[in-house]
C-alpha cells in the first residue's frame, strides 16, 4: 500500500482479554518496528523486525507481549490477559531496511492503534 | 544509555512568534539526529535530520543544529503558523532502533 496502514485505529477491552493489533508496513519495506505511546510518555520502543525475525524484542514489557511477522509484510502484536496499564497508542513503523543494515533513520509510521482497557 | 530530553509542553504561541523547542541528547559517540513531527490524526513523520556535528537540518521553515559541545539539537522556526500545531520529538539513532523523547505539544493561536 502506500503508507503503512494499521488496524484496528481504535480498541476498548476489558481486562483480563486478549487483543491483536496488525500492521501492514510499505511494500518492500524489510524492517518493521513496533513502539508504544502512553499518556504524558515519549515512544516507547518494543520490538524491531528484520523481514521474519526479530532481532531486537527487549523492548517488550512482559512475556504477556508477543509479535509475530510473516511473509516479510504483515507484523501482528498480541496482547495477553490485558492490564489497564496496557492502554496506549501502539504505533508500527517500517523502513526499506534496519538501522543495523544501514538504514538512514527515516522510519515510516501508520496512524496508530489506540487500545483502552477497562 | 542513550536517551534524548526534551522540554515538557504544551508550548503555546501566538502566530507569527518565535519558536524553540529544547532537545538536549546522551549517546556514546555522535549519532545522527532527528526531529519528528506528528500533526493530528496523522502518523510521525520525519520533519528534519543531522548526520554530524555542526550539520544543521531545515525542513518547512524549521532548523535545527547538531551541537556535539552542548549536546543539544534544539528546534527552532522563525515564524509559526497555525498548521504548525502538532507535536514535535526529538530522537536520536541507536545501534539497532530509533530512541525518542517524550514529545512536545505545540498550539499556535491565530
Amino acid at each position: 500500500g502506500a503508507g503503512v496502514s494499521q488496524s484496528p485505529s481504535n480498541k476498548v477491552t476489558e481486562k483480563g482479554k486478549d487483543v491483536e493489533l496488525r500492521c501492514d508496513p510499505i511494500s518492500g519495506h524489510t524492517a518493521l518496528y513496533w513502539y508504544r505511546q502512553s499518556l504524558g510518555q515519549g515512544l516507547e520502543f518494543l520490538i524491531y523486525f528484520q523481514g521474519n525475525s526479530a532481532p531486537d524484542k527487549s523492548g517488550l514489557p512482559s512475556d504477556r507481549f508477543s509479535a509475530e511477522r510473516t511473509g516479510g509484510s504483515v507484523s501482528t502484536l498480541t496482547i495477553q490477559r490485558t492490564q489497564q496499564e496496557d492502554s496506549a497508542v501502539y504505533l508500527c513503523a517500517s523502513s526499506l531496511v534496519t538501522l543495523v543494515a544501514g538504514s538512514t533513520g527515516e522510519l515510516f509510521f501508520g496512524e496508530g492503534s489506540r487500545l483502552t482497557v477497562l | 544509555g542513550n536517551s534524548v530530553t526534551q522540554m515538557e509542553g504544551p508550548v503555546t504561541l501566538s502566530e507569527e512568534a518565535f519558536l524553540t523547542i529544547n532537545c538536549t541528547y546522551t549517546a556514546t559517540g555522535y549519532p545522527s539526529l532527528f526531529w519528528y513531527v506528528q500533526y493530528p490524526g496523522e502518523g510521525l513523520q520525519l520533519l528534519l535530520k543531522a548526520t554530524k556535528a555542526d550539520d544543521k537540518g531545515s525542513n518547512k521553515g524549521f532548523e535545527a543544529t547538531y551541537r556535539k559541545e552542548t549536546t543539544s539539537f534544539h528546534l527552532e522556526k522563525g515564524s509559526v503558523q497555525v498548521s504548525d500545531s502538532a507535536v514535535y520529538f526529538c530522537a536520536l539513532k541507536g545501534a539497532s532502533k530509533i530512541i525518542f523523547g517524550s514529545g512536545t505539544r505545540l498550539s499556535i493561536r491565530p
